[in-house]
């Protein structure tokens, strides 16, 4: 069974400090990994997918097979991107639906 | 707002009643998803369509939970006899295909009293 971990249940950083939410994922197979992002009232959307390759909003995730690991970094916090941040797995290139992390929410102090 | 919609955004029960939830997707989307999420958890998986079918339930969906998709557009949960700890929220989620995007709508927050 796949599992997806986040250890941090609350992440706090100064505006402008660099910020890594972490990311690890139980599962032998050809995983995608994905981060969900939920800001205030709002729904929950793709922030971005390690397939891809880009960065969004100044965020990037790398896709670590050998130590299962898919943390997403930015290297300067903004106020605005105080929201919980969920990581996220499709098993079997894509193929199932998604596996979710318990999510981290990241508090960005002025 | 063309994104994905639910119906109704809250929903107060007591316990032992049924309440149906509906879901309508991205108009193009063929892959719809059900999720519930509890308090400090992230969403766990219900279910899925593809088209009309309904590909996968996970085991927390129990006898009492069912879910249709009838025409292969919008798509119901039912559940039967309500339970307390049934209340949490319930997300819904629509695809074009595996492995892309899943697009969520806002939810229905069921409280079971």
């Amino acid at each position: 069974a796949q599992r997806v971990t986040q250890p941090e249940k609350l992440l706090s950083v100064f505006k402008g400090a660099p910020v890594e939410l972490k990311c690890n994922y139980s599962y032998s197979g050809s995983p995608e990994l994905f981060w969900y992002v939920q800001y205030s009232r709002q729904r929950l959307q793709l922030l971005l997918r390690h397939i891809s390759r880009e960065s969004i909003k100044g965020f990037t995730a790398d896709l670590n097979k050998g130590e299962t690991s898919f943390h997403l970094k930015k290297p300067f916090a903004q106020e605005e991107d105080s929201a919980m941040y969920y990581c996220a797995l499709s098993a079997n290139s894509g193929n199932t639906p998604l596996v979710f992390g318990k999510g981290t929410r990241l508090s960005v102090i002025a | 707002d063309t994104g994905v919609s639910q119906d109704p955004r809250h929903k107060i029960t007591k316990r032992g009643q049924n309440v149906t939830f509906r879901c309508d997707p991205i108009s193009e989307h063929n892959r719809l998803y059900w999720y519930r999420q509890t308090l400090g958890q992230g969403p766990e998986f219900l279910t899925y369509f593809q088209n009309e079918a309904q590909l996968e339930k996970s085991r927390l969906l129990s006898d009492r939970f069912s879910a249709e998709r009838p025409k292969g557009s919008f798509s119901t949960l039912e559940i039967q006899r309500t339970e307390q700890g049934d209340s949490a929220m319930y997300l819904c989620a629509s695809s074009s295909r595996q492995g892309l995007e899943a697009f969520f709508g806002q939810g229905t927050r069921l409280t079971v009293v």
